[in-house]
């Protein structure tokens, strides 16, 4: 069974740093692409990034380009993501998500979600 | 960048009747690569149709996908207490953004 479980949010404060988790079982997780999707509090679905099964190629929205950062340890099954100089309209919930090869960007598996909240 | 457009932003509807979503995009879709999602308070989406027309893995039979180009439709042929949610569609597989709709809701 896939399973993906993300952690790593909380409170920050606008201008800092916070890096979430998403530990992955139940797949070969270095065969997949990986993304992060994120949902502004009452709002809609916004992808965030993505990162090859190798982790050698990375892709990010405008939105978080020069300030997010994608990575896996596909040796421990998990994704990350890096943000820096956060911002109040990075408040969300971020999911991590498992592509459905061999389409672009087509989501199967979803992570339950952390919650960010950037606020002073 | 293609932006998909869906309607009615909500849906109020009685268990036991039909629901239809629609989804336009702002540019034809290729290869019909369109997918839709539900989502429930609380909890991730879930992926219900792919290839426009094509249901997910353990997906039931009244969910279904229409559509080609810019026009596509999510029926629900009757809805059952646990459909009412939110819906997303979603563009993929032609650029390397996952361009979303911005949501229906159906409600009782």
């Amino acid at each position: 069974e896939v399973q993906l479980l993300e952690s790593g949010g909380g409170l920050v404060q606008p201008g800092g740093s916070l890096r979430l988790s998403c530990a992955a079982s139940g797949f070969t997780f270095s065969s997949y692409p990986m993304s992060w999707v994120r949902q502004a509090p009452g709002q809609g679905l916004e992808w965030v990034s993505v990162i090859s099964g190798s982790g050698d190629s990375t892709y990010y929205a405008d939105s978080v380009q020069g300030r997010f950062t994608i990575s896996r340890d596909n040796s421990k099954n998990t994704l990350y993501l890096q943000m820096n100089s956060l911002r109040a309209e990075d408040t969300a919930v971020y999911y991590c998500a498992k592509e459905k090869p061999p389409w672009l960007r087509l989501f199967d598996y979803w992570g339950q979600g952390t919650l960010v909240t950037v606020s002073s | 960048e293609i932006v998909l457009t869906q309607s009615p932003g909500t849906l109020s509807l009685s268990p036991g009747e039909r629901a239809t979503l629609s989804c336009r995009a702002s540019q034809s879709l290729s290869s019909s690569y369109l997918a839709w999602y539900q989502q429930k308070p609380g909890q991730a989406p879930r992926l219900l149709i792919y290839g426009a027309v094509s249901r997910a893995t353990g997906i039931p039979d009244r969910f279904s996908g229409s559509g080609s180009g810019t026009d596509f439709t999510l029926t629900i042929s009757r809805l059952e207490p646990e459909d009412f949610a939110v819906y997303y569609c979603q563009q993929y597989g032609s650029s390397r953004r996952g361009t979303f709709g911005q949501g229906t809701r159906v409600e009782i």
